[in-house]
């Protein structure tokens, strides 16, 4: 089992809906927690990033973690068609250099 | 430069050529990263340079990877002996500080490598 869990999706929703994208992990010791989005072809882009537990809202975006149950959410409102791209959770532990991704959501916002 | 550059692009190698990939870092960004992201998953950790000192190779999947950073600046990734399951993209990232802090990772766009 890996240690971080993502649905790979894909998932397809017309524009203007609430999205929700979610991860689930098994390593405790996970202490930041990131989304990630990823265009085609391109590198990933830091979305939003939160330490520890707690709610974190950006413009259109926001992001929960529940640690006592392991699971982190994106949440996107308004969604347009220029947010269709993969979306990725990533997480390290304090003290950790390295990030351990989730597989990835491929998410289309349809016009 | 603005980001993070990788070079080539695009690689295609017959199977068992050796193959080397090129990151040029941010300017003044002190740790460097290598993840391989196979079709459909998330990128996986392969090493890790703080300056010119490799930290952490626990990644690289075998003796046929060998990365380097001779003077804290320009990484090579090199794969020796390529086989088909060493396709994959290979990014490169860089960072000022913790990869959690509230800069993360600035990633490349990657190197596309197909192993023929």
């Amino acid at each position: 089992q890996k240690e971080v869990e993502q649905d790979p999706g894909p998932l397809s929703v017309p524009e203007g809906a609430i999205v929700s994208l979610n991860c689930t992990y098994s390593n405790s010791a996970f202490q930041y927690f990131m989304w990630y989005r990823q265009y085609s072809r391109k590198g990933p882009e830091l979305l939003m990033y939160t330490y520890s537990s707690g709610n974190k809202e950006d413009g259109r975006f926001t992001a929960q973690v529940d640690k006592s149950s392991k699971y982190i959410s994106l949440f996107i409102r308004d969604s347009q068609p220029s947010d269709s791209a993969t979306y990725l959770c990533a997480m390290s532990a304090t003290g950790a250099q390295k990030l351990v991704f989730g597989q990835g959501t491929r998410l289309t916002i349809n016009p | 430069g603005a980001g993070v550059s990788q070079s080539p692009r695009y690689k295609v190698a017959k199977r068992g050529q050796d193959v080397a990939l090129r990151c040029d870092p941010i300017s003044g960004h002190v740790s460097l990263f290598w993840y391989q992201q196979a079709l459909g998953q998330g990128p996986e950790f392969l090493t890790y340079f703080q300056n010119e000192a490799q930290l952490d190779k626990s990644g690289l999947p075998s003796d046929r990877f060998f990365a380097e950073r001779p003077e804290g600046s320009v990484s090579t990734l090199k794969i020796q002996r390529t086989q088909q399951e060493d396709s994959a993209v290979y990014l490169c990232a860089s960072s000022l500080e913790h990869p959690g802090g509230p800069y993360g990772y600035t990633f490349g766009s990657g190197t596309r490598l197909t192993v023929v």
